[in-house]
């Protein structure tokens, strides 16, 4: 069965740098959520879009941006990198009650 | 505001030996979820409770639910090495952002 695919598997960045996540969701599934995860920590969710228009907001950084496109695919953008932001940013989708979660992008910040 | 604790943060078991962790709101839940995520991986659903004193089973996973569904608890059965992860209890749907409990580190020895 098709999963949730997230692009690239591992980043490093230098501080200041910006970087781009991609999240392409479970055929016809029209939720896309973003969370980030610190070493030890718990999934914190950042932003989520539904059907192409942002659906909730978390405890996103103003650096930080994102959208949902035509396809359903979504991406996250991050400006201005911090050490702070080296994580681990799952993407999760959903068509019912359970989320989908994708392999996940490490970000390391330099 | 809403407080969700998760405890124990980190369990240490023999092989065989039994496991708990729970999930205790001061506040009414409308459901919780369950997730696990193995060292290295990402979140994998293993089941959503809804219903007051609702009793889930999963071969050697039980499941429960509060009365007043405001405590939750994931019991493992004669433990094995393949159950090694974090197991996060989680509140919200698919159909909204989930936030996840601080988790509970399993590690099993042979």
């Amino acid at each position: 069965a098709a999963g949730v695919i997230q692009s690239p598997r591992h980043l490093i960045k230098e501080k200041r740098e910006t970087a781009t996540l991609k999240c392409y969701p479970i055929p016809r599934h029209d939720t896309v959520y973003w969370y980030q995860q610190g070493p030890g920590q718990d999934p914190q969710f950042l932003i989520s879009f539904y059907e192409k228009m942002q659906s909730d907001k978390g405890s996103i950084p103003d650096r930080f941006s994102a959208q949902q496109f035509s396809d359903y695919h979504s991406e996250l953008n991050m400006s201005s990198l911090e050490l702070g932001d080296s994580a681990l940013y799952f993407c999760g989708t959903s068509g019912s009650y359970e989320q989908f979660f994708g392999p996940g992008t490490r970000l390391t910040v330099l | 505001g809403q407080q969700v604790m998760q405890i124990p943060q980190y369990q240490h078991v023999q092989e065989g030996e039994d496991f708990t962790t729970y999930c205790n709101s001061s506040t009414t839940l409308s459901n919780i979820q369950w997730y696990k995520q193995r060292p290295g991986g990402h979140p994998v659903f293993l089941i959503q409770l809804v219903k007051s004193g609702e009793v889930k089973k999963q071969k050697r996973l039980t499941f429960q639910f509060g009365e007043a569904k405001k405590n939750s608890s994931l019991h493992i059965t004669a433990t094995q090495t393949t159950d090694v992860g974090t197991y996060f209890c989680a509140w919200g749907s698919g159909y909204s952002t989930l936030t996840f409990g601080k988790g509970t580190m399993l590690l099993v020895s042979p």
